[in-house]
């Protein structure tokens, strides 16, 4: 069965520190994965899109890797602001179509002043 | 651009009840889909279709009804609500298929409905 693991379930940092979250997946075949960051009572928007054959891709202060062999992807926060409080969601997909996606439980950051 | 729009952003009904969420879209995306999320879980697909006229189930369709008769739209009917039923539901849409702004497009969520049966 295609799982999405994420860690840790919730976690708490200060104002301008960096944090670091974790994906893991048994999907296959894999397609791509993707990060969304939800905010509290909003729908989850898009950060990143990663495919098979890349290893970071960043997005402001927002760095993803994946490591296809081990199948793992983390998300790198760098200088933490206030408005980083929200849910993040791994999303990974077997091909194309976005309909074949599992998704994660989330991993709840709160960042405090 | 709008984006994703979802009406109502509240609902409370009877166990027994019917009712339909809607969702609409403004960006000619060909895939649309529904999603529950409850507490402390993921996200979690109801329905799914990939253009006008074409639906199909995904992971938690008992109790739900889809159609999608444009592009544009893509209600979720509740048959005879549920305590169960109480969630978040939110709708998403997307390109499909190859090329330019297809192969990779991420999804594009509502804002969500927030419904409570009793």
């Amino acid at each position: 069965k295609n799982q999405v693991e994420q860690s840790p379930q919730s976690l708490i940092i200060l104002e301008g520190k960096n944090c670091t979250l974790q994906c893991n997946y048994t999907v296959s075949p894999f397609s791509n994965l993707r990060w969304y960051k939800q905010d509290t009572g909003r729908g989850p928007v898009s950060l990143t899109i990663m495919t098979f054959s890349e290893n970071t891709k960043s997005n402001g202060r927002y760095t993803a890797t994946l490591d296809a062999d081990t199948k793992q992807s983390s998300l790198h926060i760098t200088a933490s602001q206030l408005s980083d409080s929200a849910s993040y969601i791994c999303v990974v997909s077997v091909n194309t179509n976005a309909g074949k996606s599992t998704f994660g439980d989330g991993t709840t950051l709160t960042v405090k002043p | 651009n709008a984006g994703v729009t979802q009406t109502p952003k509240f609902q409370v009904l009877k166990t027994g009840q019917s009712m339909t969420l809607q969702c609409a879209q403004d960006m000619n995306h060909e895939y649309m889909s529904w999603y529950r999320q409850d507490p402390g879980m993921g996200l979690r697909l109801i329905h799914y279709s990939v253009g006008a006229g074409i639906t199909d189930q995904g992971e938690v369709p008992n109790g739900y009804n889809v159609s999608r008769s444009t592009t544009e739209d893509f209600p979720l009917r509740l048959l005879s609500a549920a305590p169960s039923q109480t969630s978040v539901y939110f709708c998403a849409s997307s390109f499909v298929g190859t090329g330019a702004g297809g192969e990779y497009s991420p999804l594009h969520f509502g804002n969500g409905t927030r419904l409570t049966v009793t």
